[in-house]
């Protein structure tokens, strides 16, 4: 079974900087696109970043030169470091998997709530 | 301001049919496969339907989706009160700013 897991969220001041962590089971991260999601409180769902199978990165304007996306074989996990947290970063971060290469979200992880706030 | 643009809310009665739009432009839903999303509340999103028109395995026949042009249409039928829940239409964009968009995400409302 596919299950993803996300830890690493909290209470983080303006300027900080925190790491996101999505361990995954039931496949192999390295196989597969892998995307962080954010949803901020009451609001739409935004594309954050990816990173492709053969390790390629892309991000959102909103979070390039802020964020890295990356990930680690040997654990079969998804990271994301963040930096330089803003207040507008203040969400609900998911990952998500695509198996295919075509979809976003294919599987989802629960979230986890990052809060940016002195 | 979202890249693709859905109704921010839409309902109807149990039993009967719902569609939601999902408008966008050549750089992204022109070219490019869409996908429907459901977040039933307080929950993660889960896929409904990829690849225009196709459901992954345990979504119900209930769900459909199609697109034309620069738009992209989910249909409902047969309402249930579980189906009360954000949805969002998601796709590539070969824009600059972003490599995938959302929709601003519609609120079905099971009256």
């Amino acid at each position: 079974e596919v299950q993803l897991v996300e830890t690493g969220g909290g209470l983080i001041q303006p300027g900080g900087s925190l790491r996101l962590s999505c361990a995954a089971s039931g496949f192999t991260v390295s196989s597969n696109y892998m995307s962080w999601v954010r949803q901020a409180p009451g609001k739409g769902l935004e594309w954050v970043s990816v990173i492709y199978s053969g390790g390629s990165t892309y991000y959102a304007d909103s979070v390039k030169g802020r964020f890295t996306i990356s990930r680690d074989n040997s654990k079969n996990t998804l990271y994301l470091q963040m930096n330089s947290l803003r207040a507008e970063d203040t969400a609900v971060y998911y990952c998500a998997r695509d198996p295919f290469g075509a979809t976003i979200g294919w599987n989802w992880g629960q979230g986890t709530l990052v809060t940016v706030s002195s | 301001q979202s890249v693709l643009t859905q109704p921010p809310s839409v309902s109807a009665a149990p039993g009967q049919k719902v569609t939601i739009s999902c408008s966008g432009s050549s750089s992204n839903i022109g070219n490019n496969y869409v996908s429907w999303y459901q977040q039933l509340p307080g929950t993660a999103p889960k896929l409904l339907i990829y690849e225009n028109n196709k459901r992954p395995s345990g979504i119900p026949d209930r769900f459909s989706g199609s697109k034309s042009g620069t738009s992209a249409t989910l249909g409902i039928t047969g309402l249930q009160t579980g189906d009360e829940a954000d949805y969002y239409c998601g796709t590539w964009d070969s824009s600059l700013s972003a490599l995938w968009v959302f929709g601003g995400g519609t609120k079905l409302t099971v009256l």
